[in-house]
């Protein structure tokens, strides 16, 4: 089975720009979440989705959104970029609700400027 | 928001010594995942625990859940240098709605191998 897949794996923005990262989760996973990774704040969890469903959001301001599609695949978007949010951005999927064993993506390393 | 206290920070071994790493909360946690990190790459699962007391091994590596629930430690035993990398523990606490898909991570365990 292929893991799941994460593009872009590399993005340079600006200061106030929108971007959109997109994730493909392992075939027949239908729980996607997202985190944060920077090294001042290690991982911190953004939000989770199930059956095209956000079932929780973490801590993030309103910029930072996310949906997902029948398919299970996951878009976050993140507006009005600010110098702070320059980080590592993964997805995992779990198989199935109620199981907590996530499978990490290989990340987009997003670099605000 | 709320981490997990990850212990050694970082640790710097000879190729063929053993390695002991633990996580800790002052919350009960359900699951307990073990995850190495590559750098420029995402998590790769190493280990899951399930069940309180629970012990578990993947090949040279050894995890177990705390029967307190509120910690977890992993071995790696004869360390060879493709073991290098960043360790994390992950744990998951089963609290309804604001617990879905959230797992909380400790701030990661940076391992070197000398060969």
């Amino acid at each position: 089975k292929a893991g799941v897949t994460q593009t872009p794996r590399y993005l340079i923005k600006t200061r106030g720009q929108q971007v959109t990262l997109s994730c493909s989760p392992i075939s027949g996973h239908r729980s996607v979440s997202w985190y944060q990774q920077t090294p001042g704040q290690g991982l911190q969890f953004l939000f989770e989705y199930f059956s095209e469903t956000q079932r929780n959001k973490g801590n993030f301001p309103g910029r930072f959104s996310g949906r997902q599609f029948s398919n299970s695949r996951s878009e976050m978007n993140v507006s009005t970029l600010e110098l702070g949010d320059s980080a590592l951005y993964l997805c995992a999927s779990s198989p199935r609700q109620g199981t907590q064993t996530q499978y990490f993506g290989p990340g987009t390393r997003l670099l605000v400027l | 928001g709320q981490q997990l206290n990850q212990s050694p920070q970082s640790m710097f071994i000879q190729e063929g010594e053993d390695v002991s790493m633990n996580c800790t909360s002052s919350s009960i946690f359900n699951t307990w995942l073990w995850y190495k990190q590559d750098p420029g790459e995402g998590p790769v699962l190493l280990i899951a625990l399930y069940k309180a007391g629970e012990l578990t091994s993947n090949g040279r590596l050894t995890a177990q859940f705390g029967t307190t629930r509120k910690d977890s430690f992993l071995n790696i035993s004869a360390s060879i240098p493709s073991d290098v990398g960043i360790y994390f523990c992950a744990g998951h606490r089963d609290a309804g709605g604001t617990s879905y898909g959230k797992l909380t991570f400790g701030q990661g365990t940076i391992l070197t191998v000398h060969p």
